[in-house]
């Protein structure tokens, strides 16, 4: 059963607009979530996180938001940069548990 | 400052072989997990230590594979007798005992032919 779905496996979006990446998950034991980035050839990348106590978090082009009654978070970026293409996964953490639970990925492509 | 390592970045081995992975993770992190990568799906959890004890294994960990962190320090992941669907990307993080952030090495492309 995939508790961490990100239904989107791609996104291509120009240079200086917004990029929203979207993730649904199933368990509601989760209490942290987490996105990160991957490039190729390389690990996972810590982008930002946010606690269930919270609904927003903000750093730099980076927001997360967290609707917990819909069980769904998305990843805003603004604006976009070509750097930032790249996979990202969003992943969850149970309360008092230590594993992470990811999803599929979203490739995001960002068009100069 | 250094990040997580892990030694080999590739490894390219015959089914029934036997290889070890090593990951060193970031020097005051207490906590180090192993995560299995396979294509176009996100990393599954495999185990995870504090210190030298081994606290959670996943049901993916079956009996070929077995993970040590002798000292606290750096660890191994070992697959005994490897078939082709250990074909993957070995990834490894560390966190603070009561951090909430994994911070990943870049991994161990494993490929059994």
């Amino acid at each position: 059963d995939q508790q961490v779905k990100q239904n989107s496996p791609s996104l291509s979006v120009q240079e200086g607009r917004i990029s929203i990446l979207n993730c649904d998950y199933t368990n509601s034991m989760f209490d942290y979530f987490l996105w990160y980035k991957k490039y190729p050839a390389e690990g996972p990348t810590f982008l930002i996180s946010i606690s269930s106590i919270k609904d927003k978090n903000e750093d730099g082009r980076f927001t997360v938001f967290l609707n917990k009654s819909a069980k769904h978070l998305s990843l805003h970026i603004v604006p976009s940069q070509p750097g930032d293409s790249a996979v990202y996964f969003c992943a969850a953490r149970e309360t008092s548990g230590s594993r992470l639970t990811f999803g599929e990925g979203t490739q995001l492509t960002v068009n100069p | 400052d250094t990040g997580v390592s892990q030694d080999p970045r590739h490894k390219i081995t015959k089914r029934g072989q036997n290889v070890t992975f090593r990951c060193d993770p970031i020097s005051e992190h207490n906590r180090l997990y192993w995560y299995r990568q396979t294509l176009g799906q996100g990393p599954e959890f495999l185990t995870y230590f504090q210190n030298e004890a081994q606290l959670e294994k996943s049901r993916l960990l079956s009996d070929r594979f077995s993970a040590e962190r002798p000292k606290g320090s750096f660890s191994t992941l070992e697959i005994q007798r490897t078939e082709q669907g250990d074909s993957a990307m070995y990834l490894c993080a560390s966190s603070l005992a009561y951090g909430n952030e994994q911070y990943f090495g870049p991994g161990t492309r494993l490929t059994v032919t």
